[in-house]
C-alpha cells in the first residue's frame, strides 16, 4: 500500500519555464511534508518541507503548496534551469513516528535549454 | 556535502554472504535511519536508532539487523544475502526527534551487488 504517490515518472520543461511536480498522499496523519532531490549517484538532498498546518512554502524559485483536502502537494520551480535536471521525491513524515519518512517513487525531471 | 558519510561506496558480493555496511552522521545528529532504494523505486524506510536506541522499524527483513554505537556511528548488517537484496543502500541522521524540523540529511550511500 503506497502512502504517498508521484503519479508522473517524468516530467519535461523548457529553461526558463514553471516546472510543476505533483504528490498525492493517503494517510491523513501526516503532519509534514517534505521534497528532496537526487542526482544520479549521490544521496537525495533536501529541497523544501512544509508543515501540515500551512499550505503554502517559498524558499527562492521553489514553492511548495500543500492542499489537505484533497491530500495533495505540488513543487513549483521558477524558472526552472538545467541545473534542476534530476529526479524528485517528495516525502511525509508523521511527528509520533519518529519521524520516518515515507517516499513517493520519484519524478525525473529534465529541464531543456 | 550533507556531513553523512557512507562506506564502502560499493560493495559485490555472492548470495549467501554477510554485509556490514556502515554510517558516520552529521556532527551532533543522534538519530540515523536506514533506506533501501531497489531498481527504479523510491526510498524504503528500514530502521531508525535514536542515541544508541532502536526508534523505529520499517519493512526491515529478519535477515537484516542493525545497531548504533557509543560514537553515534550505525552499521546495517545484512546475512544470508539474496538476489532481491541488491540495492542502493542509504543512511540519513537528523538533530533530534519530534519537534518542528523533520529534516533529514542523507548520505552518498553504498550500492550492493550481490551475484
Amino acid at each position: 500500500d503506497q502512502q504517498v504517490k508521484q503519479n508522473s515518472p517524468s516530467l519535461s520543461v523548457q529553461e526558463g519555464r514553471i516546472s510543476i511536480l505533483n504528490c498525492d498522499y493517503t494517510n491523513s496523519m501526516f503532519d509534514y511534508f517534505l521534497w528532496y532531490k537526487k542526482y544520479p549517484a549521490e544521496g537525495p538532498t533536501f529541497l523544501i518541507s512544509i508543515s501540515s498546518i500551512k499550505d503554502k512554502n517559498e524558499d527562492g524559485r521553489f514553492t511548495v503548496f500543500l492542499n489537505k483536502s484533497a491530500k495533495h502537494l505540488s513543487l513549483h520551480i521558477v524558472p526552472s534551469q538545467p541545473g534542476d535536471s534530476a529526479v524528485y521525491f517528495c516525502a511525509a513524515s508523521l511527528n509520533n513516528a519518529g519521524n520516518m519518512l515515507t517516499f513517493g517513487g520519484g519524478t525525473r525531471l529534465m529541464v531543456k535549454p | 556535502d550533507s556531513g553523512v558519510t557512507q562506506t564502502p561506496k560499493h560493495l559485490i558480493t555472492a548470495t549467501g554472504q554477510r554485509v556490514t555496511l556502515r554510517c558516520s552522521p552529521r556532527s551532533g545528529d543522534l538519530s540515523v535511519y536506514w533506506y533501501q532504494q531497489s531498481l527504479d523505486q523510491g526510498l524504503q524506510f528500514l530502521i531508525q536508532y535514536y542515541n544508541g536506541e532502536e526508534r523505529a522499524k520499517g519493512n526491515i527483513l529478519e535477515r537484516f539487523s542493525a545497531q548504533q554505537f557509543p560514537d553515534l556511528h550505525s552499521e546495517l548488517n545484512l546475512s544470508s544475502l539474496e538476489l532481491g537484496d541488491s540495492a542502493l543502500y542509504f543512511c540519513a541522521s537528523s538533530v533530534v526527534v519530534g519537534g518542528p524540523q523533520h529534516e533529514q540529511f542523507f548520505g552518498p550511500g553504498t550500492r550492493l551487488t550481490v551475484l
